[in-house]
């Protein structure tokens, strides 16, 4: 069975400082992992994907996610936030060729100027 | 450009009115999803569709009904709406070898 956890529901940076949002997944089967932004009153944007062919997957905004199998981690981060990066980060988990679909609860991330 | 669309952006209405929230996708894919979504909250997956003609429950029980009658159309009806409807609904599709879903900009609703 998946399942996806974000270990945060909440993550508070600085401006200028690193991001670090984090993510664990289970899954029976070779799993494709996406992290999704949800900006307030706004549909689900698709910041990056996992689909096994690189386990450091770089996305859109400056962000990237590491992949380690040994930890079923898929952590998101940035190397300096940007007032604009305060959002709601959606990790999910989905079996690669299927149709299961996980998501997790989020992380709202607030960014201090 | 190949996109989904959904109307109304907002919606206001009472109690016991039917209401229809229309989504559209111009992405060419056969997978649809429709999702219901509190403020702040995660998202629950109510309805889906392989393609024309298929529609299944999610994992959220709905009272809404959803039809695919063409693969670019995917509706949402609430025969008769209630202040427990109130919420925010999002529409994707998905398509392509890994399957990840794009999503609509939601219908936020409000049943007084």
């Amino acid at each position: 069975a998946q399942s996806v956890t974000q270990l945060d529901s909440h993550v508070s940076v600085s401006e200028g400082t690193p991001v670090l949002l984090r993510c664990n997944y289970s899954s029976s089967y070779s799993p494709s992992l996406f992290w999704y932004v949800q900006h307030p009153n706004k549909g689900l944007q698709l910041l990056l994907k996992y689909t096994s062919a690189a386990t450091l997957v770089k996305g859109i905004n400056g962000f990237e996610a590491e992949f380690k199998k040994s930890e079923t981690s898929f952590h998101l981060t940035k190397p300096s936030a940007h007032m604009s990066d305060a959002a709601e980060y959606f990790c999910v988990v989905s079996e690669t060729g299927g149709f299961k679909t996980i998501f997790g609860a989020g992380t709202r991330l607030f960014v201090k100027a | 450009e190949a996109d989904i669309y959904q109307t109304p952006r907002y919606l206001v209405i009472g109690t016991g009115k039917k209401i229809t929230l229309e989504c559209s996708q111009t992405m060419g894919h056969d997978k649809m999803y429709w999702y219901q979504q509190d403020p702040g909250m995660e998202l629950h997956l109510i309805h889906y569709s392989y393609g024309v003609n298929s529609t299944e429950k999610g994992d959220l029980s709905s009272e809404s009904t959803v039809s695919r009658i063409r693969t670019e159309h995917f509706p949402l009806t609430l025969e008769s709406a209630r202040p427990s409807h109130t919420s925010q609904y999002l529409c994707a599709s998905s398509g392509g070898r890994y399957d990840e879903q794009f999503f609509g900009p939601g219908t936020r609703l409000t049943v007084l």
